[in-house]
Order: C-alpha cells, then sequence, then structure tokens
C-alpha cells in the first residue's frame, strides 16, 4: 500500500539547535515535497526533489536546508531553528506534478 | 498577492445541509485539485479536476477555467465530513494552495 512516513511526529527544540525531519515514502514517486502549514497561510512549499540527489528550493527555502540520499527518503533540516519555524510541516511524494500528491501524517514542530 | 481565494473561511451546517465550497484563482491554470484534511491529520486528495465537472458520491466539484473559479459541493452533509477543505491549483508545474475552508457539521 502506497504510503508516506514521517517522523518525528512531534518534536520540541530550542532556539538555535539543529532541527531534522524525515520523510520515506515506498511508493516509488520521483517528486517529494516539504510543506510547512499555519493558520491563514494554506499550505507552502519549502523545498522539493525530483529525485534521489536532487533538491531544489520551493516558495519559503530561507532557514532550510533538505537532502534526498535516495529515492525514499528526503529529509528537511532546520540547521538553526527560530520560533517563527513552529508550525506543522507536512512530506508528499507525487508521480507527476500534475498529479495528485500522497501526504504524510505531519511532523508538529515547537521552536522555543 | 494571493493566487488562490477560498471561500467561506468557515462554514457551519446542520447535517444533512448542503454545502458549497469555492476557490477563485487569479491566474491562468492547468488544473485544480481538492483535497480534505481531517482535524489534526493529513490531506487526502479528493478531486483532481481540470476542468467541467466531477463527480464522487456526495462530492461534486466544478471548475470553469476560463472563469477561473472551482467549487466543491458536498451534498446531505454528514457528521464525518466535517474537517478542512483545500483547493490547489496546478500552475507552471507546482501546486499554489488556497487557505482552506474549515467545515463543521452538527448533530
Amino acid at each position: 500500500e502506497a504510503a508516506v512516513t514521517q517522523s518525528p511526529r512531534n518534536k520540541v527544540a530550542v532556539t538555535g539547535g539543529k532541527v531534522t525531519l524525515s520523510c520515506n515514502q515506498t511508493n516509488n514517486h520521483n517528486n517529494m515535497y516539504w510543506y510547512r502549514q499555519d493558520t491563514g497561510h494554506g499550505l507552502r512549499l519549502i523545498h522539493y526533489s525530483y529525485g534521489a540527489g536532487s533538491t531544489e528550493k520551493g516558495d519559503i527555502p530561507d532557514g532550510y536546508k533538505a537532502s534526498r540520499p535516495s529515492q525514499e527518503n528526503f529529509s528537511l533540516i532546520l540547521e538553526l531553528a527560530t520560533p517563527s519555524q513552529t508550525s506543522v510541516y507536512f512530506c508528499a511524494s507525487g508521480l507527476r506534478h500534475n498529479q495528485a500528491p500522497l501526504f504524510g501524517e505531519g511532523t508538529r514542530l515547537s521552536v522555543l | 498577492g494571493q493566487q488562490v481565494q477560498q471561500s467561506p473561511t468557515s462554514l457551519v451546517l446542520q447535517e444533512g445541509e448542503n454545502a458549497e465550497l469555492q476557490c477563485n484563482f487569479s491566474t491562468s491554470l492547468n488544473s485544480m485539485q481538492w483535497f480534505y484534511q481531517r482535524p489534526g491529520g493529513s490531506l487526502i486528495s479528493v478531486f483532481y479536476n481540470p476542468s467541467g465537472t466531477k463527480q464522487s458520491g456526495r462530492l461534486t466539484s466544478t471548475t470553469v477555467i476560463k472563469e477561473r473559479r472551482s467549487s466543491l459541493h458536498i451534498s446531505s452533509s454528514q457528521i464525518t465530513d466535517s474537517g478542512t477543505y483545500l483547493c490547489a491549483m496546478e500552475s507552471n508545474y507546482q501546486l499554489i494552495w488556497g487557505s482552506g475552508t474549515k467545515l463543521i457539521i452538527k448533530p
């Protein structure tokens, strides 16, 4: 069964600390995405990837890095976390850009 | 500016009533997608609708490209329909998201 798994599901971090959010998909999809969701903003694209080794900047990449070491895994890295990065983060995978992506369950991140 | 406007922001209905959700977009698009998000949960694709009308059970999506709008109609709403509905338009190989409509169905 197609699946996108995120870890951790909840994370509390301190300002200035490093945070890594992980995403694994078993769908053999080329495209993977990281979004954040905040009240009043819908979903905003942070980084995306076309395949292993590729990462592309989305609409709000500042303060975030991404890594796609394999087809299955896509990580989002906050090198120096700030309180403004408190949000819910969703990972998604998709076969093509015009196909509905499959979403993970989300990671709730609080930066204190 | 905001390219996708969703309305209403929230909607409270009695069980059995019909719901009408709207998305309007300010730029050209290739297709419109609708997603359902349960409270505190993930997003699930409801419709991928390039244009015209699609129906799935009690849900109907109508997208009119020329008028730059898409609607989601839920007939005979049920309590389990409660949640947030988001539209996303596909433009230049990216999905641009609306802010969502929070739907609450009361018994």
